[in-house]
């Protein structure tokens, strides 16, 4: 396996259903992210792990729990979801520290392309 | 703070064409700035970057892009099109002591037509 790859792809999910995402990178980065890409609407930063240390958390509802037990897995807890939560949810990873020559430069995954019914 | 501004939501070239994809970027120190491409049902793809070294940056499959501070701009271009460039492509700005802070523009979506 190379680069981040997301499991599942597709997910389709009752708004009392829990189910996670899965997010794991082979690239040896220290810093994994989470967006959510909506239709026409810009890229939203959801979360950012660095070192497994959460460094952002962008006012994302509590609806959405994210995990990091290492640098190469991250993982989004989704619970009691609302139809407005269907989207794609990209995993990234990047090497760190910041303002190093590679600052900016994300590795994105596929996708999950989640569905709330 | 800043900002990306992408001009047009959907550009449609004939293959061949001239491709220019512009961006406006807003920053108050230096900044990094990147173009992401998005093919169909996959994540994001670093096109190219800027930080700072040469102005004209060359990416990719044959696209660059160059960094005029007096415009605030950092447009994408490629001189001929080809069917395999059809994807949705993202200018991104970025502080340059953090990747957390990057901000991507609300994206463009190529067409290419025979």
């Amino acid at each position: 396996e190379t680069g981040v790859t997301q499991t599942p792809r597709h997910l389709v999910m009752g708004m009392t259903n829990k189910k996670s995402l899965k997010c794991e990178q082979h690239l040896g980065h220290n810093a994994m992210y989470w967006y959510k890409q909506s239709a026409k609407k810009p890229l939203e930063l959801m979360f950012v792990y660095s070192l497994e240390e959460r460094v952002e958390n962008n006012s994302v509802p509590s609806r959405f729990s994210p995990e990091c037990p290492n640098s190469s897995h991250l993982f989004l807890h989704l619970h009691t979801l609302q139809p407005e939560d269907s989207a794609l949810y990209l995993c990234a990873s990047s090497q760190e520290p910041a303002g190093g020559p590679n600052t900016g430069e994300l590795f994105f995954g596929e996708g999950s392309r989640l569905t709330v019914l | 703070a800043q900002s990306v501004t992408q001009l047009g939501s959907h550009v449609s070239v004939s293959e061949g064409a001239l491709v220019l994809l512009r961006c406006n970027y807003s920053s108050s120190v230096p900044p990094y700035l990147f173009w992401y491409v998005q093919y169909p049902n996959q994540g994001l793809q670093l096109l190219l970057k800027y930080t700072s070294a040469a102005t004209l940056v060359k990416g990719i499959n044959g696209f660059e892009a160059e960094f005029k501070k007096s415009e605030t701009s950092f447009h994408l271009t490629k001189p001929s099109a080809h069917m395999s460039d059809a994807a949705e492509y993202f200018c991104a700005v970025s502080r340059m002591d953090s990747s957390y802070k990057l901000i991507f523009g609300s994206g463009t979506r190529l067409l290419v037509r025979p």
